[in-house]
């Protein structure tokens, strides 16, 4: 069975631009829950879709924002982006969301402000 | 809501020697405890998960936690590590009724340093 994808892996942009960012999650999963990790916040949960619907979200400005196709393909996009979004995005997927369950993370996105 | 401490940033070890890493978290509902470990330039591996029942937890690799209500603490432990367990560590936490409302909450990470 195929992990969870993320692409593209890497990314460059300049301040003021936006990006998009893709994951597709484990067949079957239906839950895709996207994380940012810095060096100096660590890592932070930006927000959860289940069923093509924001359930959760973090604590971060509305130009993080997202979406959930019929697939539970998810992606998510940072419009006029500073340099501090900088990161390794993460996005996981899990059956239901439900936190007990075993979160499978992909490999990361990461995004190079400059 | 939750938080995590990872008291230790880097732990250096020897190979084949023992290894605890420490994990405290802090809490007013019950919880639920997560280690993960995140190889370079991979995404995180659940190493184990307390939700509930014993309190000793065994994962892969030969990991284990012992899960503290007392001390609130979930500290993972390898009886002999090898240069391969060479990674960060993450412990997290979310709320046991929380309905995932804040995602997990992750600790900042402790790079082990297996030395040869």
């Amino acid at each position: 069975k195929a992990g969870v994808t993320q692409t593209p892996r890497y990314l460059i942009k300049t301040r003021g631009q936006q990006v998009t960012l893709s994951c597709s999650p484990i067949s079957g999963h239906r839950s895709v829950s996207w994380y940012q990790q810095t060096p100096g916040q660590g890592l932070q949960f930006l927000f959860e879709y289940f069923s093509e619907t924001q359930r959760n979200k973090g604590n971060f400005p509305g130009r993080f924002s997202g979406r959930q196709f019929s697939n539970s393909r998810s992606e998510m996009n940072v419009s006029t982006l500073e340099l501090g979004d900088s990161a390794l995005y993460l996005c996981a997927s899990s059956w239901t969301g439900e936190l007990q369950e075993t979160q499978y993370f992909g490999p990361g996105t990461r995004l190079l402000v400059l | 809501a939750q938080s995590v401490t990872q008291l230790d940033s880097q732990v250096p070890v020897f190979e084949e020697a023992p290894v605890e890493l420490r994990c405290n978290y802090s809490s007013s509902v019950s919880v639920y405890l997560f280690w993960y470990v995140q190889y370079p330039n991979q995404g995180l591996q659940l190493l184990l998960k307390y939700l509930s029942g014993s309190t000793l937890v065994k994962g892969i690799n030969g990991f284990e936690a012992e899960f503290n209500k007392s001390q609130t603490s979930f500290h993972l432990r390898k009886p002999s590590v090898h240069i391969s367990d060479t990674a960060e560590y993450f412990c997290a936490v979310s709320e046991a009724l929380g309905g995932g409302a804040d995602g997990l909450t992750f600790g900042k990470g402790t790079h082990l340093i297996i030395q040869p």
